[in-house]
């Protein structure tokens, strides 16, 4: 059974352009996370799907970022206008249950420069 | 605001010797706690994890002990192997969130 997958692996883009971000979780798994790790600081929280509603996106820094879940399978986090701040690694991640194990994918090394 | 982290930022442990890695959290309503091992290039990997209502899990080679009256959270690996360095994130889920929360990590480097 395939894990959590992530694409791109690593992007690297100017200040002010565009990136999406893809993750498809584990197939069956409702829940699906997406967090990211910037400056080697803890793993933060940004959102968290229940099929394809947001349950909850207290995490999202601001209106640059943008989520979403067509279909409840797959999700693409847009970051637009990306700043440098961004840069960071972005991990999605899916599980079964809100109280069950959550299955990390490999993450997305973002850079803005 | 809630917080969960870690004591130490670094430890280095000789091969076979058994370490333990350390982890405070904040918020009184955590009612689960999860250790997750993260290798380089790899995203965070579940290793065990403890309900409230326990204090102590054993898993194989680890075990995760919960002290909820210090708020206090420790993961033991015992006969640590190179293959076990890599950074280590503690977590909480409390029942009003439905996502985790993360400490900040700690290395743990194994000497041969």
């Amino acid at each position: 059974e395939a894990g959590v997958t992530q694409f791109p692996s690593h992007s690297v883009i100017e200040k002010g352009q565009t990136v999406t971000l893809r993750c498809d979780p584990i197939s069956g798994h409702d829940n699906l996370y997406w967090y990211r790790r910037v400056m080697g600081k803890e793993i933060k929280f940004l959102l968290h799907f229940v099929k394809e509603s947001k349950q909850d996106e207290s995490g999202m820094p601001n209106n640059r970022f943008l989520a979403e879940r067509t279909g409840g399978t797959y999700s693409t986090l847009k970051v637009q206008p990306a700043e440098l701040e961004d840069s960071g690694v972005y991990f999605c991640a899916s599980s079964l249950g809100h109280n069950t194990e959550a299955f990390f994918g490999q993450g997305t090394r973002l850079t803005v420069v | 605001g809630e917080s969960v982290g870690l004591h130490l930022p670094t430890l280095s442990v000789q091969e076979g010797d058994n370490s333990i890695i350390n982890c405070a959290y904040s918020n009184s309503a955590s009612d689960y706690f999860i250790w997750y091992k993260q290798e380089s290039g790899k995203g965070p990997q579940f290793i065990i994890d403890i309900r409230s209502n326990m204090d102590k899990r054993q898993g194989q080679r680890v075990t995760v002990l919960l002290n909820k009256t210090v708020k206090h959270l420790s993961l033991q690996i015992a006969a640590t192997q190179p293959g076990d360095s890599a950074v280590y994130f503690c977590a909480e889920i409390n029942t009003g969130r439905r996502a985790l929360t993360f400490g900040s990590g700690t290395r743990l480097q194994v000497q041969p």
